[in-house]
């Protein structure tokens, strides 16, 4: 069965630093996709970043960027110099190529940043 | 125009109450979801609408009732609802469903905060 999950229910960081974010995920596909979806409270989901699996290079988006690891069905999210705008819940999705568009989502990461 | 409009922002109804959600997108997407979201979890689908035909139930009570008049246009009609029904309602689109190889991104639109009294 197709899983995605988030360890951390809620993390932490200081305005400026740097923040990672963990998902696993289990799959038998070999060709897939790989999303962040960010959730500002009271604001609507946007896509962050996404990973094509096939893809060695860690995808990139200004300050957001993976560390994807195939062999270890790893696909983590690092925050770079982060803002209080930052502030939302995460989610990590993947869609099983079987489902179509079908989002398996993890079961989300709050983050919160001190100023 | 990368938009998902959702109307209305806040809803209350009475468990005997019937009302209409509302969902409009404009970037030509031919495929449109309805997600439910409780608070502090994950979106979880409800239906998916491809080139305006039903493709996906997730077995969601007949209480909810949804329809797709065209392309860019979602509504979830609601009736005699429960109020373990109070949630989030998402609505998104994405350019195709289940085509190819590459999933297509979702859009999201803000949402519709339901409460069942």
């Amino acid at each position: 069965a197709q899983t995605v999950t988030q360890s951390q229910p809620e993390m932490s960081v200081q305005e400026a630093e740097t923040v990672t974010l963990s998902c696993t995920y289990d799959t038998s596909e070999s060709d897939y996709y790989l999303f962040w979806y960010k959730q500002p409270p009271s604001r609507q989901m946007i896509l962050v970043i996404r990973q094509e699996a096939y893809k060695q290079q860690n995808a990139t988006e200004n300050r957001f960027s993976v560390n994807f690891q195939k062999a270890a069905k790893s696909f983590s999210l690092k925050i770079s110099d982060s803002q209080l705008g930052d502030a939302a819940m995460y989610f990590c999705a993947y869609p099983p190529r079987e489902y179509g568009n079908k989002l398996v989502f993890g079961a989300g990461t709050i983050l919160r940043v001190k100023s | 125009d990368t938009e998902v409009t959702q109307t209305p922002k806040h809803l209350v109804m009475g468990m005997t109450n019937k009302k209409s959600l509302k969902c409009e997108q404009h970037m030509g997407h031919r495929a449109m979801y309805w997600y439910k979201q409780k608070a502090k979890k994950p979106p979880e689908l409800m239906f998916v609408y491809s080139y305006e035909k039903l493709s996906i139930n997730e077995s969601v009570p007949s209480r909810f009732s949804p329809e797709c008049p065209n392309s860019s246009l979602l509504n979830l009609h609601l009736h005699a609802l429960q109020p373990e029904d109070s949630a989030l309602y998402l609505c998104a689109s994405s350019l195709l469903w289940g085509a190819g190889d590459v999933p297509d991104t979702q859009y999201f639109g803000p949402g519709t905060r339901l409460t069942v009294l």
